[in-house]
């Protein structure tokens, strides 16, 4: 299995510029998540999903988008990209059988700057 | 306001020795603690999951602890290898869905 498939590895961006990053994976996991990870912080989510059509704010979601139209797909559509974005992304999924019990596998991540 | 706290500075061990992280939390009640292993470049692996009724979980060379009154968990590493090089997380987690807390990370670097 392929598990959480993200592209791109690497992008830079110019200010004001938008991109959107993918996310797919292949698991069937109903549990969707977009974070970012700064240096020297913990990861922060962004956006998460917990099922197609379904999408909801994380702890920084300002600058970002996201939509959720399949159980696989996940993307992350930044608009009007700012230097304050410069950042690893990852995207992650799970399957929880109980709420104690949820693991998340992760995607290999983007590196994103903007200048 | 919720913290949780992991040494910043790396831990620099010698092969065949134990490593000991710690992991701990303030204004935070985890139904479950997790930690994960991230190498440069990749996204971050699941090793172990704790729950706040547990004191202790092994799985091979490793072993987590949580004590719910220090609001600490204590991971341990032993007869450590090159290859566990790496910056470990410490996650926690509550009863509902998708919400985790995740801790900067401890880098480990075992020499030979």
């Amino acid at each position: 299995n392929a598990g959480v498939t993200q592209t791109p590895k690497f992008r830079i961006l110019k200010i004001g510029q938008s991109m959107t990053l993918q996310c797919t994976q292949d698991m069937n996991h109903n549990y969707m998540y977009w974070y970012r990870q700064d240096p020297g912080m913990g990861l922060k989510l962004i956006y998460y999903s917990v099922g197609a059509g379904i999408t909801d704010k994380g702890e920084v979601p300002n600058g970002y988008n996201v939509s959720r139209s399949t159980t696989e797909d996940f993307p992350l559509r930044l608009e009007l990209a700012a230097p304050s974005q410069t950042s690893v992304y990852f995207c992650a999924s799970s399957y929880p059988r109980q709420a104690t019990n949820e693991k998340l596998f992760f995607g290999s991540g983007t590196q994103l700057s903007v200048l | 306001s919720q913290k949780i706290e992991q040494n910043s500075e790396a831990l620099n061990i010698q092969e065949g020795k134990t490593a000991t992280l710690t992991c701990n939390y303030t204004n935070y009640s985890p139904a479950y603690l997790q930690w994960y292993r991230q190498d440069p470049g990749r996204g971050p692996v699941f090793l172990l999951l704790i729950r706040e009724n547990e004191k202790e979980k092994r799985k091979e060379r490793l072993k987590v602890t949580f004590d719910t009154t220090l609001k600490q968990s204590l991971f341990h590493i032993t007869a450590s290898q090159p290859a566990d090089s790496a910056t470990y997380l410490c996650v926690l987690g509550t009863d509902s869905w998708g919400k985790f807390q995740f801790g900067a990370g401890t880098q480990v670097v075992v020499t030979p």
